[in-house]
């Protein structure tokens, strides 16, 4: 039984460079959500997919952000021209049903 | 914003103690979720209470969801070290059949004492 996946674990950028992360659900989940965190927060929601729709998105996601999931299975998450603001760990979760949601360990991206 | 706020925010007590964390909110929600997030991971999910008044018991630890599922608990008895993390709550707003976003709040930090 494998949980969501996530990679890279970790990312290390320049600043101004163009980043792309994956998630891999669990599979059979037909809901997909990407979540960011900062130290001392609980994480803020980004973007959910139902299938391959992008259902809703948030405030917090710049024209810079991009995410898909184009077979409704994997999603990418792209980051252009990175920020040192951009800093944070970035997480993705499934849920197959109404009530619950499993999360990846994240990937921590760094932007120096 | 912060739809919910959790309290208190740090915790440090020495092993056998007891402890609550509080989870309130203006809004209502469908069902509360906990999670435990280790430093460097991802939130593990606990438990998900959908009807409001539920209790829910996993070993030690008791999970309320209040009468108005505005607001929720976590109780703790006789903390061990490794209970050590941070508690997240999660609030979900359903739509229609399936689980919308999560609204999180920003956690408790628990450190157990040997």
């Amino acid at each position: 039984d494998t949980g969501v996946s996530q990679n890279p674990r970790h990312k290390i950028t320049k600043r101004g460079q163009n980043v792309t992360f994956r998630c891999d659900p669990i599979s059979e989940h037909n809901r997909l959500y990407w979540y960011r965190q900062t130290l001392g927060q609980g994480p803020e929601f980004l973007t959910y997919f139902q299938n391959e729709a992008q259902l809703e998105k948030s405030r917090l996601l710049s024209d810079r952000f991009s995410a898909e999931r184009p077979k409704g299975s994997f999603s990418t998450l792209e980051i252009q021209r990175t920020e040192q603001g951009d800093s944070a760990m970035y997480l993705c979760a499934s849920s197959p049903r109404n009530t619950e949601a499993f999360f990846g360990q994240g990937t921590r991206l760094t932007v120096v | 914003t912060q739809l919910l706020e959790q309290s208190p925010q740090f915790l440090s007590i020495q092993e056998g103690e007891n402890l609550t964390v509080y989870c309130n909110s203006s809004s209502v929600f469908s069902s509360l979720q906990w999670y435990r997030q280790e430093p460097g991971e991802g939130p593990v999910l606990l438990v998900t209470v959908v009807t409001g008044g539920e209790v829910k018991k996993l070993k030690r630890l008791t999970f309320q969801f209040g009468d108005a599922r505005k607001d929720s608990s976590l109780h703790i008895t006789a903390a061990q070290p490794g209970d050590t993390g941070l508690y997240l709550c999660a609030g979900a707003r359903r739509r229609g059949s399936t689980l919308g976003r999560l609204y999180f709040g920003r956690g408790t930090q628990l450190t157990v004492w040997p």
